[in-house]
């Protein structure tokens, strides 16, 4: 099974906002709302961000944001912080009770 | 304070076996299912195994089918990532990851650091 599809790479300056696609199919992403989303900076272990497709885990930032439309997942980031430049991967439940990760979307913060 | 320590990588010659572990800490990890995920140097995530919360489901990707098998034990706190017939293209770092669930939609609450397994002659 192929990955999800994420753009390689995304910017922007601070204090905006930027989203973050992950496009799948009907066979996990669009068949479940079982999307979750993880930040991973340099060296470190991913860090979940947003799981359920909406909801955010305890201690997350309000500044981050899960929505879905169709096969297509978002991650928006608003108030852009420089301290939010990462790799960004999202992940989906499938059809075949397995996990798909996507490719991953380098963030830069101008 | 959730510790997920993984342990057992190293460089191994290609067809080779290695068995890699996890500690659990901080957690009640025989209520939540766990995941194997893979990062080949400079690549992106890939998700390798994962187990329910009580080893009766296990399901992994078909890139590791037949050559990886996921186990846990409970009483130990412990999970595994037995690995045969390894090849180049498994090098990366491995993951041990707990998802917030008893049985697995993805969500992977808590991560290790990670162990690295490189395959070269």
């Amino acid at each position: 099974q192929s990955a999800l599809t994420q753009p390689a790479s995304v910017s922007g300056s601070p204090g905006q906002s930027i989203t973050i696609s992950c496009t799948g199919t009907s066979s996990d992403v669009g068949g479940y709302n079982y999307v979750s989303w993880y930040q991973q900076l340099p060296g470190k272990a991913p860090k979940l961000m947003i799981y359920d497709v909406t909801s955010r885990p305890s201690g997350i930032s309000n500044r981050f944001s899960g929505s879905k439309s169709g096969n297509t997942a978002s991650l928006t980031i608003s108030g852009l912080q420089a301290e939010d430049e990462a790799d960004y991967f999202c992940n989906s439940y499938t059809s075949s009770s397995t996990v798909i990760f996507g490719g991953g979307t380098k963030l830069t913060v101008l | 304070q959730v510790h997920l320590v993984e342990s057992g990588g190293g460089v191994v010659q290609p067809g080779r076996s290695l068995r890699l572990s996890c500690a659990a800490s901080g957690f009640t990890f025989s209520n939540h299912a766990m995941h194997w995920v893979r990062q080949a140097p400079g690549k992106g995530l890939e998700w390798v195994a994962l187990t329910s919360y009580d080893g009766t489901y296990k399901y992994s990707a078909d890139s590791v089918k037949g050559r990886f098998t996921i186990s846990r034990d409970n009483s130990k706190n412990s999970l595994y990532l037995q690995m045969d017939s390894l090849r180049p293209e498994d090098t990366a770092v491995y993951y041990c990851a707990g998802d917030r669930n008893y049985f697995s939609y993805g969500i992977m609450d808590y991560w290790g650091q990670g162990t690295l397994v490189t395959v070269s002659s």
